[in-house]
């Protein structure tokens, strides 16, 4: 299985601070994406990173990758309650059947 | 542009009920996926259509699932003789060819009492 696993499950912060979650996998990926959720609802895509990149930014967003490791954080910076939000992995199996991690669930209170 | 929709957004069925899902991916994307949530986990993928080929149908958990698409358009899933543990969200996605970016309708909330 290729599944990702991120973590925390859970992070709760102030606004204004910064958020890191982690995100694990077990197999050689092509490309790790990371995708938002509100409410519980559909996602949407906010970064994807390759397998020969290291580190990727898009905005208060900044994405590291460590293949040797097979582990991929993200980190938001000066978070806003906007943020709240549900925060998912997901890596490439073989063809294009992504795998998503269960998620970390932040809540950034005002 | 129009995103992927998908219909309805809400379904209570009884036990034992058969249901459709609809969903309208972005028109001229070629790749589009069905997932399932339960609430408060991740993501399930149930299965992957290239166009209207299913290459990979490994997530389907049993065979009351099934899909069909028809040509780069609208895909439907049903689910026959529903069970409570089908309760869940489901969601429906799309990519253009060989991209990797998928954009997500809404997702079906399903409710099987």
């Amino acid at each position: 299985s290729q599944q990702g696993e991120e973590d925390p499950q859970a992070l709760s912060i102030q606004e204004g601070e910064n958020a890191t979650m982690n995100c694990s996998y077990k197999t050689s990926i092509n490309n790790l994406q990371w995708y938002r959720q509100n409410s519980g609802r559909g996602l949407v895509h906010l970064i994807l990173i390759r397998s020969n990149e290291r580190e990727k930014h898009s905005g208060r967003l900044r994405v590291t990758l460590d293949t040797s490791k097979k582990s991929s954080s993200l980190l938001i910076t000066a978070s806003r309650a906007a943020d709240t939000a549900s925060y998912f992995c997901a890596t490439d199996g073989y063809g294009q059947n992504f795998v998503f991690g269960p998620g970390t669930r932040l809540s950034v209170l005002p | 542009g129009a995103g992927v929709s998908q219909s309805p957004s809400n379904k209570v069925t009884e036990k034992g009920k058969d249901v459709e899902l609809r969903c309208d991916p972005i028109s001229g994307h070629t790749a589009l996926y069905w997932y399932r949530q339960r609430l408060g986990q991740g993501l399930e993928f149930l299965i992957y259509f290239q166009g209207n080929s299913a290459p990979d149908k490994s997530g389907l958990p049993s065979d009351r699932f099934s899909a069909e698409r028809t040509g780069e358009s609208v895909s439907t899933l049903t689910i026959q003789r529903t069970q409570q543990e089908d309760s869940a969200v489901y969601l429906c996605a799309s990519s253009a060819q060989g991209a990797y970016e998928q954009y997500f309708g809404p997702g079906t909330r399903l409710t099987v009492t």
